[in-house]
């Protein structure tokens, strides 16, 4: 089974771009949820979508948005690049339809404005 | 809201001596508790967790207690070896919302 995959690995921005970031689950999965991961900050949760709708957002300026599509695959989106979004942004993806069940992450779109 | 605090932010034990973080959150509705493991440069990757109707749950050297009372839970890893090191989160969450996670605790064991 194919495990959560994410586009781009890398991606080097300037300050004021926007930039999307795609996720696919693993096959028969229909939660994903995206995390931004910064030195010594741990893992800040941005939003998560179960079947096409946010469920849950976290405490992220509106400039930080995502959607889910039918088959499940999500985007993040970033607008107005800042210094600060620098970071690795982790998407994971679980089954269960309750919030209760084990993430399985992928390996993380690496993030860097200059 | 749930809140999770995690310590100690960094622990340092000798290789085969036991290591133990831990957690306490703040809403007592919650009731599924998991941990992950996250090596440097890797994705975090669950090692165990627990629901709020158990007590104990033990796989080989790693087990979590939790006391729904104080509302704290335990990771334990006994016996550590040089694979052990990483950075460790706990989690909290209750039906229907978030994981709510701790901030995380680097474990390095010295050789």
């Amino acid at each position: 089974k194919a495990g959560v995959t994410q586009t781009p690995r890398y991606l080097i921005k300037t300050r004021g771009q926007q930039v999307t970031l795609s996720c696919s689950p693993i096959s028969g999965h229909r939660s994903v949820s995206w995390y931004q991961q910064t030195p010594g900050q741990g893992l800040q949760f941005l939003f998560e979508y179960f079947s096409e709708t946010q469920r849950n957002k976290g405490n992220f300026p509106g400039r930080f948005s995502g959607r889910q599509f039918s088959n499940s695959r999500s985007e993040m989106n970033v607008s107005t690049l800042e210094l600060g979004d620098s970071a690795l942004y982790l998407c994971a993806s679980s089954a269960p339809a309750t919030n209760t069940g084990e993430l399985f992450f992928g390996e993380g779109s690496r993030l860097t404005v200059l | 809201g749930e809140n999770v605090e995690q310590h100690p932010s960094t622990l340092s034990v000798q290789e085969g001596d036991s290591a133990v973080i831990k957690c306490t959150y703040s809403d007592s509705a919650s009731n599924y508790f998991p941990w992950y493991k996250q090596e440097l440069g890797k994705r975090p990757q669950l090692i165990i967790d627990i629901r709020s109707n158990v007590g104990e749950k033990k796989d080989q050297r790693i087990a979590v207690t939790l006391n729904k009372t104080a509302k704290h839970f335990s990771l334990h890893i006994t016996e550590t070896q040089p694979e052990d090191s990483a950075v460790y989160f706990c989690a909290a969450s209750k039906r229907n919302y978030q994981l709510i996670w701790g901030a995380g605790t680097k474990l390095i064991i010295k050789p």
